[in-house]
């Protein structure tokens, strides 16, 4: 299985609530990544969290992260319809190997 | 607005073709990453590079696939020959490092491939 799980895999919500996805990871890492993909596009960076970090905050998004429970949670607050989207982790184990292992995704669908 | 671009953006070929992807990493990175999407198995690495040097290609069929940067602008994804497994969206991304040893990776758009 991948390192990063998200749940739901799917999350449909109206405009204006909040929408909070969930990941979940096996092994150490030196920071998690949170991407959004609309449909047809690539992967666009969202938020980066170290992994000494607990909570972070960019605009409407909140990051927190729990090393003990391996799992991090991505919420969007007052949701809008452009955030329709797929969102990913992504995980960086650090030294070695510099390249992220990314999660299976959650399909957020926010309705106007 | 720096971006990667990759070329073919869609890509159509028949069981047994040579079909070669490109991708133009932003500059001033020193890092290029190749993924296949697929509803199926999701994201998936192929092959990273730094500095040009491949780092790990551990998840690209060696048979068939080959990954280069002949240049620090373009970075190409071969697959030779084609086969309707290999449908998927390709992805290029170009990464840097960020404080503390983070990573970010900056993503193309895709090459949609199509094997018939």
């Amino acid at each position: 299985s991948q390192q990063g799980e998200e749940d739901p895999q799917a999350l449909s919500i109206q405009e204006g609530e909040n929408a909070t996805m969930n990941c979940s990871y096996k092994t150490s890492i030196n920071n998690l990544q949170w991407y959004r993909q609309n449909s047809g596009r690539g992967l666009v960076h969202l938020i980066l969290i170290r992994s000494n970090e607990r909570e972070k905050h960019s605009g409407r998004l909140r990051v927190t992260l729990d090393t003990s429970k391996k799992s991090s949670s991505l919420l969007i607050t007052a949701s809008r319809a452009a955030d329709t989207a797929s969102y990913f982790c992504a995980t960086d184990k650090g030294a070695g190997r510099r390249a992220l292992t990314f999660g299976s995704g959650t399909r957020l669908q926010v309705q106007p | 607005d720096a971006r990667v671009t990759q070329t073919p953006r869609h890509k159509v070929t028949e069981m047994g073709q040579e079909v070669t992807m490109r991708c133009q990493p932003i500059l001033g990175h020193n890092t290029v990453f190749w993924y296949r999407q697929t509803m199926m198995q999701g994201l998936e690495l192929l092959a990273y590079f730094r500095n040009r040097a491949p780092l790990d290609d551990s998840g690209m069929p060696k048979d068939r696939f080959s990954a280069e940067m002949p240049d620090a602008t373009l970075a190409t994804l071969k697959i030779q020959p084609s086969e309707p497994r290999d449908s998927a969206v390709y992805f290029c991304a170009s990464g840097l490092v960020v404080a503390a040893g983070g990573f970010e990776q900056y993503f193309g758009p895709g090459t949609r491939l199509t094997v018939t």
